[in-house]
């Protein structure tokens, strides 16, 4: 089945630096990936996505890039800000087997 | 849009004890549902795929006898935690997609159970 890997395991940045997040998977048929952030004790909020057939996308502060060959996917996020600190997950959905296998997690920090 | 609910958000209760979750989609029909499990500082792991009118797929490892989950609506499905034991305390959630081939899928608040 797949196989979704992530680092790092915790970030700290100061305020107004980039954080940068990664991910590889195993599964070639995996063709949707999405990035979650969690707050403790609240649900995953899906913060971007990006299909396979995309290799870019981009929302205010948040960039995703996917490199289908190399099979690794990442997140950027920009001008970081306190409230941006929280644990972020990355995962890709394999549509063979129907279901969404997410990566370890990072917890980011963005400090004053 | 793509709300989804679930109920209750945190449960204490003795060992031995059933423990009945629901989550449901609020403004749309989900064909699909999931069940995932969080341990503390851990990620989500799926426990089953739930489609409607249908048994769940449950993946490797998880008991279909002690994780009842039925899914008889198109904006319902819930999981039973029949004999909960302190090993089964957990940050439970469900998501659910409108069509299973085209994500992504809307996370509920979780359940928080904790088993004495």
């Amino acid at each position: 089945g797949e196989n979704v890997e992530q680092h790092p395991s915790t970030l700290s940045v100061q305020e107004g630096d980039s954080a940068v997040i990664k991910c590889t998977y195993s599964d070639s048929a995996s063709n949707y990936f999405p990035w979650y952030k969690q707050e403790l004790g609240k649900r995953p909020q899906l913060i971007i996505d990006i299909r396979s057939n995309v290799g870019e996308k981009k929302d205010q502060r948040i960039a995703v890039t996917l490199n289908k060959t190399a099979k690794h996917f990442s997140l950027h996020i920009t001008e970081t800000q306190p409230e941006d600190s929280a644990v972020y997950f990355c995962a890709a959905f394999t549509g063979t087997a129907s279901k969404l296998t997410f990566g370890t997690g990072t917890r980011l920090q963005v400090t004053l | 849009g793509a709300v989804v609910s679930q109920h209750p958000s945190w449960v204490i209760c003795k060992s031995g004890t059933s423990v009945k979750i629901e989550c449901r989609s609020l403004d749309f029909q989900a064909t699909t549902m999931f069940w995932y499990r969080q341990f503390p500082k851990q990620s989500l792991m799926l426990m089953a795929t739930s489609n409607e009118g249908s048994k769940a797929t449950y993946e490797q490892g998880v008991e279909k006898d002690k994780f009842l989950i039925n899914h008889a609506s198109l904006t319902l499905s819930t999981l039973t935690v029949t004999s909960a034991h302190p090993e089964d305390s957990s940050f439970y959630i469900c998501s659910a997609v409108q069509d299973n081939s085209n994500q992504p899928q809307h996370f509920g608040d979780g359940t928080r159970l904790s088993i004495l």
